[in-house]
């Protein structure tokens, strides 16, 4: 069974701060995919980034940036020079890579809520 | 860009009666899923669909809910003797496999 433990319940900081949410998982699969989504207040799901097991090279994506490290389990989400439309909750998610049973779902952590005060 | 469409956006129901909740997915992908939000918590998996069947279920998919893909295009969940604790919002999503799903913009389900 697969966990996504996000220990930051709820985030404030002030416009222009950068921000880091932590993601820690547990996976027994050797082969997997990490995720981010951002939920804002209107409620959808908007996905950021995948990352599979075998990629451990940090990602930037202009303010956004991914640190991936296997050693200890962890998908840490940063954003540099934060802004008001940041403001929204984060999901971490996980799913292994090979499933002989047709099914691919996505493990969530609980979400951290991020507010960004201008 | 295609995208996974679901409707209702919101809707009401009183307790006991039936709900179907509807989901077009992407004309390409062959995995559906259901997932299921009560407000403030986590996203948690309902049912996954592949080759027309049920491919994996979690606990909280039991006799009450049931999927369907009648016509090769729509794939629904039913609901039966809605709950006060079944109101949720409801994302109905697709992929072609292990590429990243596509989310529908979810349906938010108030039972009353």
């Amino acid at each position: 069974a697969q966990k996504v433990t996000q220990a930051q319940t709820e985030i404030s900081v002030v416009e222009k701060e950068d921000v880091t949410l932590d993601c820690v998982y547990e996976t027994r699969d050797t082969t997997y995919y990490l995720f981010w989504y951002k939920q804002p207040p209107s409620g959808e799901l908007v996905f950021l980034i995948r990352r599979n097991s075998f990629d451990e090279q940090n990602e930037i994506s202009g303010r956004y940036s991914w640190n991936f490290q296997k050693s200890t389990s962890s998908f840490n989400f940063t954003i540099t020079a934060s802004q008001v439309v940041d403001s929204a909750v984060y999901f971490c998610a996980l799913t292994i890579t090979y499933s002989g049973a047709g099914s691919y779902q996505l493990t969530f952590g609980k979400g951290t809520k991020l507010s960004v005060i201008p | 860009e295609p995208e996974v469409t679901q409707t209702p956006s919101h809707q009401v129901t009183q307790m006991g009666q039936e709900v179907i909740l509807r989901c077009v997915p992407i004309s390409n992908h062959l995995y559906f899923y259901w997932y299921r939000q009560i407000l403030g918590q986590k996203v948690e998996f309902l049912v996954s669909f592949y080759n027309n069947e049920i491919s994996e279920k979690s606990e909280i998919f039991d006799d009450q809910f049931s999927v369907e893909r009648p016509d090769g295009s729509n794939f629904t969940l039913k609901i039966r003797s809605t709950k006060l604790e079944d109101s949720a919002m409801y994302f109905c999503a697709s992929s072609e496999g292990t590429a990243s799903p596509f989310f529908g913009q979810g349906t938010r389900l108030t039972v009353v």
